[in-house]
């Protein structure tokens, strides 16, 4: 079955540098959230997006931004990168209507800021 | 407000045994839904196990089960038949709201669970 696409797998950027990840959510899943897991610590929810509209926003930093684009593929742009900025970060995506009501996770995009 | 809590930070369980993860919530939303997920050590975030707040029975999935306790607000996993492959660490999470919503989930500090040969 069809998974969570996350790019890039991996990532090393140094600081002040700009990172963008991308999330290709499974097909006819209409709505995409991104997590942010630091070291150690529980997945914390950043923004999502449902049929291309910002739908939640979380503790995402004013230095991100992301969007949904038509084909449902979402982008989160990350600016002036901190070293406090290294985390893993999960897609995920669902169905807006009926089941499944889990949210499936991409396999996550590990940051490094050196 | 911590609204889930999971209070074992880790857990050793001898392999083939039987092994249940604590994790209790906060709501005011009657309309809610309960997931466990599974995190190995490669960091990727398996889906376990999904209880809605008016399912009547306990969700089960294979080896694992989700004992749903609503007036207590518990909704502990149970591993049966404990395997070496089980050790990970394990979150507990909720969405608040139907399950149409497209609320996010939040998570608990999560369980490393050790399986011992």
């Amino acid at each position: 079955a069809a998974g969570v696409i996350q790019s890039p797998r991996h990532l090393i950027k140094e600081k002040r540098e700009t990172a963008t990840l991308k999330c290709y959510p499974i097909p006819r899943h209409d709505t995409v959230y991104w997590y942010q897991q630091g070291p150690g610590q529980d997945p914390q929810f950043l923004i999502s997006f449902y049929e291309k509209m910002q739908s939640d926003k979380g503790s995402i930093p004013d230095r991100f931004s992301a969007q949904q684009f038509s084909d449902y593929h979402s982008e989160l742009n990350m600016s002036s990168l901190e070293l406090g900025d290294s985390a893993l970060y999960f897609c995920a995506s669902r169905p807006s209507l009926g089941t499944p009501h889990e949210q499936y996770f991409g396999p996550g995009t590990r940051l490094t800021v050196t | 407000a911590q609204k889930i809590t999971q209070t074992q930070p880790g857990m050793f369980v001898q392999e083939k045994e039987a092994v249940t993860l604590d994790c209790t919530y906060d709501t005011s939303d009657p309309s809610y839904g309960l997931f466990w997920y599974k995190q190995p050590s490669s960091g990727e975030m398996i889906f376990l196990i999904y209880q809605g707040s008016y399912d009547q029975q306990n969700a089960t999935e294979g080896r694992y089960s989700l004992n749903f306790q609503k007036a207590r607000k518990s909704a502990n996993l149970v591993i049966s038949a404990s395997q070496l492959g089980d050790s990970a660490m394990y979150f507990c999470a909720m969405r608040e709201g139907p399950g149409s919503s497209a609320s996010k989930i939040i998570f608990g500090s999560g369980t490393r669970l050790s399986i011992r040969p």
